[in-house]
């Protein structure tokens, strides 16, 4: 099946600053690719996602970029405010059967 | 908007008793899906759902079992509780039929197995 990994597994970062997560996958028939973020006490909502036909996508302060030769895809999150702070999941999904990574940690320091 | 709903927030089970939790999406949507979430872990797939009675197994199913009879509902049933199925469950849905689009989460469970 789909092994998706992600790094780091905690970030750390001074407000204002760029944090960059990674994420790699097994399965070249996945064909999208959703990211996550889970605030404290809740469950996980999407924050970006982005199918195999694109190479780049970009929301506000947020992008994610993909190379499907690489099987590796990443998110960006520019001028990080304390509010960006929470758990961050990438996914790979096939015929909608959809696998996480273990998950980073982020913490923007004021 | 979406809404998934898990029944219970926190939940205190006893070893060998037989745990059920229940999820409800109101959206029509055809697949469910459960997690289990453990720091350093991630989320891993039990089981997901992607018609009413359909089932298939995730990367975790041991000691798991699922059921769907109707399309809005999913319930997770610990056959007999064990301490190492202490952890944070989540149900998500999404639309299905292949279309490969985001799932929607409920709050989650966390169960304790004392």
């Amino acid at each position: 099946g789909e092994n998706v990994e992600q790094h780091p597994s905690t970030l750390s970062v001074q407000e204002g600053d760029s944090a960059v997560i990674k994420c790699t996958y097994s399965d070249s028939a996945s064909n999208y690719f959703p990211w996550y973020k889970q605030e404290l006490g809740k469950g996980p909502q999407l924050i970006i996602d982005i199918r195999s036909n694109v190479g780049e996508k970009k929301d506000q302060r947020i992008a994610v970029t993909l190379n499907k030769t690489a099987k590796h895809f990443s998110l960006h999150i520019t001028e990080t405010q304390p509010e960006d702070s929470a758990v961050y999941f990438c996914a790979a999904s096939k015929f909608d059967d959809m696998r996480f990574g273990a998950g980073t940690r982020l913490t923007v320091k004021p | 908007d979406v809404k998934v709903t898990q029944s219970s927030r926190y939940l205190v089970k006893r070893t060998g008793e037989k745990v059920f939790l229940e999820c409800v999406q109101d959206m029509d949507h055809e697949n469910m899906f459960w997690y289990r979430q453990d720091p350093g872990l991630g989320l891993r797939l039990i089981y997901f759902s992607y018609d009413v009675k359909m089932k298939e197994k995730g990367d975790i199913p041991e000691g798991y079992s699922v059921s769907r009879e109707k399309k809005e509902r999913f319930s997770l049933i610990l056959e007999s509780a064990s301490t190492n199925q202490t952890s944070m469950y989540l149900c998500a849905s999404s639309l299905g039929g292949e279309r490969n689009t985001e799932a929607f989460f409920g709050q989650g469970t966390r169960l304790t197995v004392v």
